[in-house]
């Protein structure tokens, strides 16, 4: 049990397109979503946190008009990058907890070459 | 605030030998404590956890106890194996209610045959 996945996997774009990236609790509701950002041989950098139905919670340093979150069901976040640059280019992590747990689960990742 | 680390890597072993990975924290209350691994290409996977003092976890033969008078949650097993290569992750949880995770930077395996 407690399976998320993400779509898609891997993605390349050109310079100043939007890309969506869907993260997915398949058999749980999950009252929150964590979005994560991952550069090469480095650690997670926390993005954002969402709970379903209200306004994504942002880190320091993050735009949130540049990375929108959106936490439309229990089951479903999206994280678009818009007008994305080369230097968007990384590996997105969703993780999604059930109500009252701390333990994550995690999606496999995306991984978005902007050109 | 909360913080995690862990010892720098890579760690290199030859399969069969014992792993240590090293992982100490600071929080303010009384965190829960994870262990993720990442194999190459993929998201993270949870390990093992932690709730309380003493408390030991364990899954696929690696260990890792929650020690509060050293504030250390070092990962151990006893018998890597080549398949184990990935890179692991310390983590703490608040309890405190808002969930929000801290991770170490990573710590790179490489088991050699």
């Amino acid at each position: 049990g407690a399976v998320v996945s993400q779509h898609p996997s891997w993605v390349i774009c050109k310079s100043g397109t939007s890309v969506k990236i869907e993260c997915r609790s398949l058999d749980f509701q999950a009252t929150t979503m964590f979005w994560y950002r991952q550069f090469p041989k480095q650690s997670l950098m926390l993005m954002a946190t969402s709970n379903e139905g209200s306004k994504a919670t942002y880190e320091q340093g993050v735009e949130k008009d540049k990375f929108l979150i959106n936490h439309a069901s229990l089951t479903l976040s999206t994280l678009t990058v818009t007008s994305a640059h080369p230097e968007d280019s990384s590996f997105y992590i969703c993780s999604a907890t059930q109500l009252a747990s701390e333990t994550q689960y995690f999606g496999p990742g995306t991984r978005l070459l902007v050109l | 605030g909360n913080s995690v680390t862990q010892m720098e890597g890579p760690v290199t072993l030859s399969e069969e030998a014992f792993l240590t990975i090293n992982c100490t924290y600071t929080a303010t209350g009384y965190p829960s404590l994870f262990w993720y691994v990442q194999y190459p290409g993929e998201g993270l996977q949870l390990l093992l956890k932690a709730t309380k003092a003493d408390d030991k976890g364990s899954n696929k033969g690696f260990e890792a106890t929650y020690r509060k008078e050293t504030t250390s949650f070092h990962l151990e097993k006893g018998s890597v194996q080549v398949s184990d290569s990935a890179v692991y992750f310390c983590a703490l949880s608040d309890q405190g209610g808002s969930y929000i995770p801290t991770f170490g930077r990573g710590t790179s395996l490489i088991v050699h045959p």
